[in-house]
């Protein structure tokens, strides 16, 4: 089966400006990820979504991170406007139907953004 | 809030040698702990998880509530090990939080 599909792989964008990540789940997977990722750290969910609804996002920066997945199909994760610290690779995951304990989690290749 | 530890950044160890990599956790509810492995230019992906009380390529780990801690251990490392390895606990919420990872290289 097609893994989990993320675009673009890299990215590269100067402080205070916009970008946007795109994810596609494993087809039929209910539940999705979004990972940040910073260099020697590992990744922090940042918001889970089952279908179109969020599940949590306690950890997204709401002032400047916003992620939406309207159609319970791919979903969009945007930073605006960045920050040097926002430098990380992010990364999608999706499982299969509520992400217990019995399900596997499918990462995706992660898009790695450079802020300067 | 949940945290999950591991102590070690890089781990050596020659081939055909045991290997050891430790994780520890602190939260209050009944965990579930994973470990996942990177492989160099390969995605992350699931190694084991302590609920399916399973051995993958040579690997287990044990959950020690006393201790707090979900080692990950194989008898005879090899080459093939060396990758980057995650300890991550899932909450009774279904929330994941992941370790900071340990760099494993196994010698020939």
């Amino acid at each position: 089966e097609a893994g989990v599909a993320q675009s673009p792989r890299y990215k590269i964008i100067e402080k205070r400006q916009s970008v946007a990540f795109w994810c596609n789940p494993i087809s039929g997977h209910a539940t999705l990820y979004w990972y940040q990722q910073i260099l020697g750290q590992g990744p922090k969910l940042l918001i889970q979504f089952q279908n179109n609804g969020v599940v949590d996002d306690s950890q997204l920066p709401k002032d400047r991170f916003s992620a939406e997945r309207l159609k319970g199909v791919d979903s969009t994760l945007k930073i605006q406007p960045a920050k040097l610290e926002d430098s990380a690779v992010y990364l999608c995951a999706s499982s299969l139907a509520s992400g217990g304990a019995l399900e596997t989690q499918y990462f995706g290749p992660g898009t790695r953004l450079l802020v300067l | 809030a949940q945290r999950v530890t591991q102590p070690e950044k890089l781990l050596s160890v020659f081939k055909g040698a045991p290997v050891e990599l430790k994780c520890n956790y602190s939260y209050s509810g009944s965990p579930e702990l994973f470990w996942y492995v990177q492989y160099s230019r390969q995605r992350l992906q699931l190694l084991l998880r302590h609920i399916s009380r399973e051995s993958i390529k040579g690997f287990t780990a044990d959950l020690n509530k006393g201790e707090t801690s979900f080692h990950l251990k194989k008898p005879f490392a090899q080459e093939e090990d060396s990758a980057m390895y995650y300890c991550a606990l899932l909450t009774n919420a279904g929330k994941s939080t992941f370790g900071d990872g340990t760099t494993l290289t196994v010698k020939p």
